[in-house]
C-alpha cells in the first residue's frame, strides 16, 4: 500500500500563475478530500468528493480554485490565478468508506510570490 | 452544522509529564470522533476514533481518549509524554450522514527533554 500519493511537493510560482495540484488516492478507497492548512486558518477542507462525485464544494475559497476528480484513481485542484494569500500546505485524503478513518497524503506546498 | 474545539493552542510539557488535550464538539446526534498528530514537516496519522461501545479508546503510543457525551468532550491523555510526542494534535468529528469530517484548530505540543 503506497498511501496517498500527491505531487509536487513543493511548489513555488508567481502571482496571477496557473497551479494544479495532483493527488492518487489509495486504491479502493472511493471518498477523496482536499483540505488546505496555514497557521492563521488551520486545516480547512475545501471540497470532498465520493465515487468521484463532488459532495460538498462549499470551503472552496473562491471562482479560482477548482477540483476534478476524472476516475477513482486520480484528483486534480486547480488555481488560476494564483494569489500570495493561497500560499499554503494542500493535503489530500482519501477513505474507504463513510465515516471510516482518513489517510492523508504527504502534502504540496504552495509558495505564490 | 457541526464544529470542534480545541482550547489549549499551545502546551510545552517536561518530559515524563502527564497530558491532556481538549476537545469539544457541537452536534447533537451521533458522532465519530478522531484524534490525528502531525510530526514536524509530515502529513496527519491517525492516532485513535470513538465510533461507539466502550468511551474509553486506546489508541497508538500510549495514548488514549475518553468520550463523555453529557458534555461533548473526548479528550486526549498521555500518563508520561516523551520528546518525540511533540507535535501538533487535532481532534476531528464526523456526525453528518456522509463522511465530512470537521477539524478543530489544533494544539502545538512542545516536549521539553
Amino acid at each position: 500500500d503506497a498511501g496517498v500519493i500527491q505531487s509536487p511537493r513543493h511548489e513555488v510560482t508567481e502571482m496571477g500563475q496557473e497551479v494544479t495540484l495532483r493527488c492518487k488516492p489509495i486504491s479502493g478507497h472511493n471518498s477523496l478530500f482536499w483540505y488546505r492548512q496555514t497557521m492563521m486558518r488551520g486545516l480547512e477542507l475545501l471540497i470532498y468528493f465520493n465515487n468521484n462525485v463532488p459532495i460538498d464544494d462549499s470551503g472552496m475559497p473562491e471562482d479560482r480554485f477548482s477540483a476534478k476528480m476524472p476516475n477513482a484513481s486520480f484528483s486534480t485542484l486547480k488555481i488560476q490565478p494564483s494569489e500570495p494569500r493561497d500560499s499554503a500546505v494542500y493535503f489530500c485524503a482519501s477513505s474507504s468508506a463513510v465515516k471510516s478513518p482518513l489517510h492523508f497524503g504527504n502534502g504540496t506546498r504552495l509558495t505564490v510570490t | 452544522a457541526q464544529s470542534v474545539s480545541q482550547h489549549n493552542h499551545h502546551v510545552i510539557l517536561s518530559e515524563a509529564a502527564s497530558l491532556e488535550l481538549g476537545c469539544n464538539y457541537s452536534y447533537g446526534g451521533t458522532v465519530n470522533l478522531f484524534w490525528y498528530v502531525q510530526y514536524p514537516g509530515q502529513h496527519l496519522q491517525l492516532l485513535l476514533k470513538y465510533f461507539s461501545g466502550d468511551p474509553l479508546v486506546k489508541g497508538i503510543k500510549g495514548f488514549e481518549a475518553e468520550f463523555i457525551k453529557s458534555k461533548f468532550s473526548f479528550n486526549l491523555r498521555k500518563p508520561s509524554v516523551q520528546w518525540s510526542d511533540t507535535a501538533e494534535y487535532f481532534c476531528a468529528v464526523n456526525g453528518n450522514a456522509g463522511n465530512m469530517l470537521t477539524f478543530g484548530g489544533g494544539t502545538r505540543l512542545m516536549v521539553k527533554p
